[in-house]
This record gives structure tokens, sequence and C-alpha cells, in this order.
């Protein structure tokens, strides 16, 4: 069985930093494109970044780059994202996802952690 | 960036209904179109991928349909289980990703 587990969250200042992790276990995940996605209170879906398979290849939403960093460690199967610099803004449910194809991205989630909360307030 | 715009925001119906939600982008993304459901207070769940491709476990009263800008999530026997808000995404600019803004499902 596929599970995908976050930690890391909690309350942070405006300019902290945060890092998330996303321990992945039932699939061999070095094969798989990770994602975090994230929802504002209320709110919808946003996608914020992908790290490819092997972790050479990532990419960001213009509204995190600069700020945020993801990374993952194959040997133990985990994900992360840094998190820096951060916003009121930044507040919201963050799920790490899996992607559905292996090795490449096809930006379609059919795995979802059940989140972990970021709430960034003085 | 593409655009997602769902209609409609939100819709109640009864059990046994058939729903549609419809999904439009800003450009054309062929069928590079996805939907989810997110239950209150957990994770989305894939239900359909290349606009019309049912993801396995989920039932055959979901379906998907459209290319180029429209597209459609349609539930053909709405059961109370349901209740969801359901979002579109788009997976033509891979990487990156953009989906609509949700349609929250009621039961009447």
């Amino acid at each position: 069985e596929v599970q995908l587990l976050e930690s890391g969250g909690g309350l942070v200042q405006p300019g902290g930093s945060l890092r998330l992790s996303c321990a992945a276990s039932g699939f061999t995940f070095n094969n798989y494109a990770m994602n975090w996605v994230r929802q504002a209170p209320g709110k919808g879906l946003e996608w914020v970044s992908v790290i490819y398979s092997g972790g050479s290849s990532a990419y960001y939403a213009d509204s995190v780059r600069g700020r945020f960093t993801i990374s993952r460690d194959n040997s133990k199967n985990t994900l992360y994202l840094q998190m820096n610099s951060l916003r009121a803004e930044d507040t919201a449910i963050y799920y790490c996802a899996k992607d559905v194809r292996g090795g490449y991205t096809s930006m379609i989630f059919d795995y979802w952690g059940q989140g972990t909360l970021v709430t960034v307030s003085s | 960036d593409i655009q997602m715009t769902q209609s409609p925001s939100s819709l109640s119906a009864s059990v046994g209904d058939r729903v549609t939600i419809t999904c439009r982008a800003s450009q054309s993304i062929s069928r590079y179109l996805s939907w989810y459901q997110q239950r209150p207070g957990r994770a989305p769940n894939l239900l359909i991928y290349a606009a019309s491709s049912l993801q396995e476990g989920v039932p055959s009263r979901f379906s998907g349909s459209g290319s180029g800008t429209d597209f459609t999530l349609t539930i053909t026997s709405l059961q109370p289980e349901d209740v969801a808000t359901y979002y579109c995404q788009q997976t033509f600019s891979t990487p990156g990703s953009t989906f609509g803004q949700g349609t929250k499902l009621e039961i009447k």
C-alpha cells in the first residue's frame, strides 16, 4: 500500500524558515517524480514544486521560486521542501503527491499525503 | 500562464441525479486535463486523467469528456459519498500545472 506521510509543519514568523518532509513507502520511490501542492485555508489547490525521479531536475511555481527548494533522498525514501523567507501568503496545508508515471513528470498525481499545516504569522 | 475556470462554483443536487461540472482552459490544452475529488477534511483523490480515462478504483458513475478548451466531469447517479469539492487540473504546461478554483457539490 502506497503511503505518504508529511511532517515538519508549524507556526513560523514572517521571514522565517521551515523544512517539510514526506516519508514514502509502498512503491519504488526512486522511480517516480514527486511534487508539493498546497492549499490555503478555505481555498483551492496550488502546485508548488516538482522534482524528477533522480533528483537532478526541479521546477517551481513563480510564487515560490527563489525562496523554496525541493530535494529528495532516494536512500531514505524521503522528499523535502526547504522554505525560506516565508510570507503570510504561504500559510497553507502542504501535500506531497506522487506522479502517476515513472521517470519524468506527467503532473498527474495518483497518491497524496494527508498534508501538514504551515502557518506564517507574527 | 494557462488559467482554468470551473462552473458552477457550487451546486446542490439530489441523490440519483445526473451532475455535470464544466472546466474551461484559457488556451487549448488538447486532452491534458485531470479531475480530482476532495472530500471535506481529506486530501484530493484522482478521478480522471487525460480528459476521459478513469483512474483505477474510481466508480464508473464518474466520467470525463472534452478536448481543446472545454471539458466536462459527469456523475451519472449522485451518491451521498460524492459530497466533495471537485477540481480540474491542466497538465499541458508540464513541468508546472494549474488547477481550477473548485466546484463544491452538496446533496439537497
